[in-house]
């Protein structure tokens, strides 16, 4: 069965410093991979895509995200914070069924 | 554009009542699913309907179903609430349900009492 892994549960960042959240996935097979964001009091909203192509997967608002196939995973990134960064991300994998399967979610907080 | 909505916002319901939650997608969307996430979780899948028929199911029981009607809208129903159905219910459209950029409406807060 596909399952999504993220490892970072709860992140604490000062502003302009680098992130990056682990994502490790389980499927051998073709896979789309997604990261959202949920802000506090929002709903999910799409950061960014992998389903094919270049690895380097750019996003909204600064992030970006590589697929590293042979290690399975999708880590997000992005070089320096800020304040409005504080959120919620969710991991999240689509496979061979039109589900996504989505990680525990890393929880950010980004102090000024 | 309106994005995906969902109704109602928020909701409370007594163990053993049965709960209705609605979803308008995105115009031109043919795909809804419904996820539940419940506190400190990830968004589990419940079901996915493309073109009024069911594509998906997950691991939920029988207590749960849904239906998507002619405009694409959906309702997910829970039947026989207990308190461990009280979570944030999802809805997310997309053009073609082929896991290509779904979009998430705001929720419903289901709390069980």
């Amino acid at each position: 069965a596909q399952s999504v892994s993220q490892h970072n549960h709860h992140v604490i960042l000062s502003e302009a410093a680098s992130l990056e959240l682990g994502c490790n996935y389980s499927y051998g097979g073709t896979v789309n991979l997604f990261w959202y964001v949920q802000y506090p009091g929002q709903h999910l909203q799409l950061l960014l895509k992998y389903f094919s192509g270049d690895p380097l997967v750019k996003g909204i608002k600064g992030f970006e995200a590589e697929f590293i196939k042979s290690k399975f995973s999708f880590n997000l990134r992005k070089p320096s914070v800020q304040w409005s960064d504080t959120a919620e991300y969710f991991c999240a994998v689509n496979a061979d069924t039109d589900k996504l399967i989505f990680g525990t979610g890393t929880r950010l907080q980004v102090f000024p | 554009d309106a994005g995906v909505t969902q109704s109602p916002t928020h909701l409370i319901k007594t163990r053993g009542q049965h709960v209705t939650l609605r979803c308008s997608p995105i115009s031109g969307h043919k795909s809804v699913s419904w996820y539940q996430q419940v506190l400190g979780q990830g968004p589990q899948f419940i079901f996915q309907y493309y073109e009024k028929e069911e594509r998906g199911r997950g691991n939920f029981p029988d207590r749960f179903s849904a239906r998507q009607f002619p405009n694409y809208s959906s309702e997910l129903n829970v039947n026989a609430l207990l308190l461990g159905d009280s979570a944030l219910y999802l809805c997310a459209s997309s053009p073609s349900g082929q896991g290509y950029g779904y979009t998430f409406g705001s929720g419903t807060r289901l709390t069980v009492v």
